[in-house]
Formats: C-alpha cells, structure tokens, sequence
C-alpha cells in the first residue's frame, strides 16, 4: 500500500507558523481518528510529538498542534523557533493489512 | 522513563538472517506493544511489525514471509529476524515500544544500522 503523502518540504522564518499536510484515505487518515506525528533530527531516533488526530504526549510544547480534515491530517507548529528544524513524520492505522502506515516525511527549514 | 536499545551486527551478507535484539529498561515489558520499525538511508519510516508478550504477532504484509518477531519476558527483550536479506533491507533499525494502541510509538531505542553487502 502507498505511503501517506507529505510536501517534501516546508520552511518558515522564527516566529512564525507552519502547517504540514498529510494526505491519505478513507481507509486510513480519512477513517479513523489514529493519526500520530514524528519529529526526526538528523542522526537521532524520531520523537511522538501528536497522537490520536490533536493529543500531545506529556513534555511535547504546545506549540505543536494537530488536526484532520477529510482525508487529510495536518501538523501546525506555531512560533517557529530554530530547533524545530528538523523531518517531520505522519503516521496513520490502516484498515488493510499494513495496519499502519508513515508519510514519506517533510524536511522542515527554519529560515 | 522507558529506555530502548538495539543490539547486533552491523553488517550481514546476502541471502543470510539479519538478527537484532532490543533490550527494555525501566519498564515492564509486559506493558507494551514490542515493534520494530527501519529507516533506509535517506528515506522514510516502514513499519515491520509487533510482538507482544502473550506472543501475538502482526507483521508487514510486505515482509510477512521472511520476518519473525519474538519476545523473552525473562530478559526483558524482544527480537527481531528477518531471513533472505538482499541489499534492499540496509537500513537503520528502530526498536519502538506502543502503549495502548499498536500505532502510536512512544518511545523509540536510538536505532542501528544495518548494512547489508558481501
């Protein structure tokens, strides 16, 4: 099955506000409200930054944020600062057989 | 805090079994869905699958053939093999334990990487 689709890229100058997409199916993203996303730096293991759609787990700033709409899913990062440079990850169940699937990534530039 | 960690070789031949095994501190193994999860060099996220520790399985359909995820609840660690291995399976192996939903990774061992070459 295919990967959940995700901009390669997105920038934003410090301060500002980002919102990542992240398109599916009614299989998957459309279907059920088990989105999570993933921030990764370079050389490191990917962190859970949201879960089920707009849940954060304890520790995670709240200036990250999650919504769905549809089929799509979208990760909002407000008040950019420099470390939030870094790839980003959706991540979605399934109702196939993959049971779950991750977006091909979104390389977040903070200009 | 949970704590993950992969252990084994990094580097396989062709056509052999690529062997790892994730270690589980500060928690009970018993609370988690087991994963494994890998990341080629410079691409994305593939789920491989879950063991947990009744010994239910659920893999990728896509490896479901060459790939066997096992638990050892007296050590506290979980295993993965994956047989036939080709060049493709070079990538950085992650292992990830999930709470209550088996889609959700909260917590991730700083992964390995696995080269697969002669």
């Amino acid at each position: 099955q295919s990967a959940l689709t995700q901009p390669a890229s997105v920038s934003g100058s410090p301060g500002q506000s980002i919102t990542i997409s992240c398109t599916g199916t009614s299989s998957d993203v459309g279907g059920y409200n088990y989105v999570s996303w993933y921030q990764q730096h370079p050389g490191k293991a990917p962190k859970l930054m949201i879960y089920e759609v707009s849940d954060r787990p304890s520790g995670v700033s709240n200036r990250f944020s999650g919504s769905k709409s549809g089929n799509t899913a979208s990760l909002t990062i407000s008040g950019l600062q420099a470390e939030d440079e870094a790839d980003y990850y959706c991540s979605s169940y399934t109702s196939s057989s993959t049971h779950v699937l991750f977006g091909g990534g979104t390389k977040l530039t903070v200009l | 805090q949970v704590q993950l960690q992969e252990s084994g070789p990094g580097l396989v031949k062709p056509s052999e079994t690529l062997s790892l095994t994730c270690t589980v501190s500060y928690g009970s193994i018993h609370s988690y869905y087991l994963t494994w999860i890998r990341q080629p060099p410079g691409k994305g996220l593939e789920w491989i699958g879950y063991v947990h520790y009744s010994g239910s399985t659920n893999y990728n359909p896509s490896l479901k053939s060459r790939v066997t995820i096992s638990v050892d609840t007296s050590k506290n660690q979980f295993s993965l093999k994956l047989s036939s291995v080709t060049a493709a399976d070079t990538a950085v192996y992650y292992c990830a334990a999930c709470g209550y939903l088996t889609t959700v990774f909260d917590y991730w061992g700083q992964g390995t990487l696995v080269t697969v070459s002669s």
